[in-house]
């Protein structure tokens, strides 16, 4: 099962919107809507950001937004924040018991 | 409040064994699949396998890269989430986190247990 492929980097300054995108294959991301994104602070544990696909948990953010079209999906900060530096990560089911995360990317805020 | 603590991680040397253990607290532990992920700085976040609630078959799977030599138990009497490593590899070398799952999603996880395999 390979990773699933997000760009290593992105930024964007306070107030504006970043999208993040992870893509996989029919397998896992275009397959099934058990994708997922973690916030990760340096020194932490992830953290649980939006859940199958498009869901936020309590407690986040509605400036967090998670979307998916065909074998890429996609989550969006609007209006960044400092505390929004971090490290996102994706996941998504394989099928068979099986799961498989992003490869990371690491946001900047200017 | 959900806790996972994960206990056991240390330095082994290639070949050798090591047994992490979780322990769960704020929920209903048989009720929860549980989860072993992995973090390595050049690789991120793996995930290493599963242990689903005895009501769901009790199924255990892992990760290709581990199975035949990691073994997930559970004794939900205890609330302990158990993964036993062994024939380790300098690749196996991670932050290992224990992590609950509902619908797949990793919901709640430990601070990790850091496994060092180096001669």
């Amino acid at each position: 099962q390979s990773a699933l492929t997000q760009p290593p980097s992105a930024s964007g300054s306070p107030g504006q919107s970043v999208t993040f995108s992870c893509a996989g294959t029919s397998s896992d991301v275009g397959g099934f809507n058990y994708v997922s994104w973690y916030q990760q602070h340096p020194g932490k544990a992830p953290k649980l950001m939006i859940s199958e696909v498009t869901k936020r948990p309590s407690g986040v953010p509605d400036r967090f937004s998670g979307s998916k079209s065909g074998n890429t999906a996609s989550l969006t900060v609007s209006g960044l924040q400092a505390e929004d530096e971090a490290d996102y990560y994706c996941s998504s089911y394989a099928g068979n018991n099986k799961y498989v995360f992003g490869t990371g990317t690491q946001l900047t805020v200017l | 409040e959900v806790q996972l603590v994960e206990a056991g991680g240390g330095l082994v040397m290639p070949g050798g064994s090591l047994r992490l253990s979780c322990g769960g607290s704020g929920f209903i532990f048989n009720d929860a699949w549980l989860n072993w992920v992995r973090q390595t700085p050049d690789k991120g976040l793996e995930w290493v396998g599963l242990s689903k609630r005895k009501t769901d078959g009790g199924t255990i799977d892992y990760a290709a890269p581990v199975k035949g030599r990691f073994t997930i138990s559970r004794d939900d009497s205890k609330n302990m989430l158990y993964l036993q490593m062994n024939s380790l590899r300098t690749e196996d070398t991670a932050i290992y986190y224990c992590v609950t799952e509902l619908r797949g999603s990793f919901d709640n996880w430990g601070q990790g247990a850091l496994v060092t395999v180096s001669s």
